[in-house]
């Protein structure tokens, strides 16, 4: 699986839209992006996933570049819900998961 | 109500006593998951199981056990716990070939060695 670099935290304003950023230049073209989040110490949640287009969800949205190299995850409006920490993970396809590697993650602090 | 559950939540226990925690899971998947947490470390996976009798190592399996003798149910074996198996332990499962590639978690065992 490709290895995934994120930055360890960051802060965004209540209101404001919060863009999460994934580095993943290793990734292979059968590998999906995937996104969870983790609140305070609870299971971790899956946001989303995306192969090489766009993604968008009731909870957020995937940007991939067309390179597929990186990839930005977007809080639109960011709540004070929000505040976790968000896992970007790559994996090939949805069926073959064995080993599944989470990182070390970004911590985004939603301010008020 | 979908869920993967976890028990106990809370345990403390001594060097050297074997203990279970369980994991069981109604919504028949077939892929099962254990991962263990520490600071800054993320969520690094210990035993994996892709269907009944089929388990296999993660990443950090030393010290640990698994079981996958029936679909719903995965527990995880610590035969003599050291403290450097504190940590808080999560189990997920999924099915196979959903097309989302969602994982569920359970709510966590947050488990201390003494």
């Amino acid at each position: 699986d490709a290895k995934t670099t994120q930055p360890p935290s960051m802060d965004c304003a209540e209101g404001r839209a919060a863009n999460l950023p994934c580095n993943h230049s290793t990734i292979s073209g059968n590998e999906y992006v995937y996104w969870y989040r983790q609140i305070h110490s609870q299971g971790p949640q899956y946001i989303i996933h995306g192969l090489k287009n766009n993604e968008t969800n009731e909870m957020a949205s995937l940007i991939i570049t067309e390179d597929r190299k990186s990839s930005t995850l977007i809080l639109p409006h960011a709540t004070l819900r929000d505040t976790a920490v968000y896992y970007c993970i790559v994996r090939v396809s949805t069926d073959s998961w064995g080993k599944l590697q989470f990182g070390a993650g970004t911590q985004v602090v939603v301010t008020p | 109500e979908a869920q993967v559950t976890q028990n106990p939540r809370y345990l403390i226990t001594v060097t050297g006593k074997k203990l279970t925690v369980t994991c069981s899971q109604n919504m028949n998947h077939e892929y099962m998951s254990w991962y263990r947490q520490d600071p800054g470390l993320g969520l690094r996976q210990i035993y994996y199981s892709m269907n009944v009798e089929v388990t296999d190592k993660g990443d950090v399996p030393e010290g640990y056990k698994v079981s996958r003798k029936e679909k719903r149910n995965f527990p995880l074996i610590l035969e003599s716990p050291s403290p450097n198996q504190t940590s808080l332990y999560f189990c997920a499962s999924r099915p196979y070939g959903s097309n989302t590639g969602e994982l569920f978690f359970g709510e966590g065992s947050r488990l201390t060695v003494l």
